[in-house]
């Protein structure tokens, strides 16, 4: 079975720190994705890689940033932290063709105080 | 670009009742399509997903949808709705170029 792991559960953090949320999957997918997810709005993208070293902004990439250095992992990177950050995260993962699913980590829920 | 639409973003059934989760996407070629359900405070797993083949797709837990290309809708149903159904439902398709769009979600609530 394909697994995504996320470093952490749960998270929380002060306003102005950085933030690392990462992503790990087992099944050698080319794709990795972060999304954010918030009632009411349903999954909004932030960045999506399409394989080591490469990243494609997504719909809201706005304060955040992403780093792939090896296939496996893929990392979310909070800058500066702001309250508006506030949400679930989740990582996903899919191997390249149009007609093959995503997989998703179980999400990380951070709070920015 | 693809668009999805869910419509209802809450439906509420009795145990025992139809469930039917609304679906329709936007798209000149024949997209692959798929349905996601998150229970509350984990991730999202895969239900079902038609990839070109029968249009009468069986998932997991029950549920099924149907493709109906001249509606552009995949749907979303389960003859008898069980209090464990009680999550959010996601529809998402995928085009040719491998971009990946999700509706807003659709809760379920089962009222026993």
């Amino acid at each position: 079975d394909v697994k995504v792991t996320q470093s952490s559960r749960y998270l929380v953090k002060r306003t102005g720190e950085k933030v690392f949320l990462e992503c790990v999957q087992d099944m050698d997918h080319e794709n990795m994705f972060w999304y954010r997810q918030d009632p009411g709005l349903g999954l909004r993208l932030i960045y999506f890689s399409y394989d080591v070293k490469m990243k494609e902004k997504g719909d809201i990439p706005e304060g955040y940033s992403v780093s792939r250095e090896k296939k496996e992992r893929f990392s979310l990177i909070l800058e500066s932290a702001s309250t508006n950050q506030t949400s679930m995260y989740l990582c996903a993962s899919r191997q390249l063709a149009g007609n093959n699913e995503q997989f998703f980590g179980p999400g990380t829920r951070l709070t920015v105080l | 670009a693809q668009s999805v639409t869910q419509l209802g973003s809450h439906v509420s059934v009795s145990e025992g009742a139809l469930v039917l989760l609304r679906c329709n996407y936007s798209s000149s070629v024949p997209p692959y399509l798929f349905w996601y359900v998150q229970y509350p405070n984990q991730g999202l797993q895969l239900l079902l997903k038609y990839t070109s083949a029968a249009t009468l797709v069986k998932g997991i837990n029950g549920f099924e949808a149907e493709f109906k290309k001249s509606e552009t809708s995949f749907h979303l149903t389960k003859p008898s709705a069980h209090m464990s159904d009680a999550a959010e439902y996601f529809c998402a398709v995928s085009d040719p170029g491998n971009q990946f769009y999700f509706g807003t979600g659709t809760s379920l609530t089962v009222i026993p």
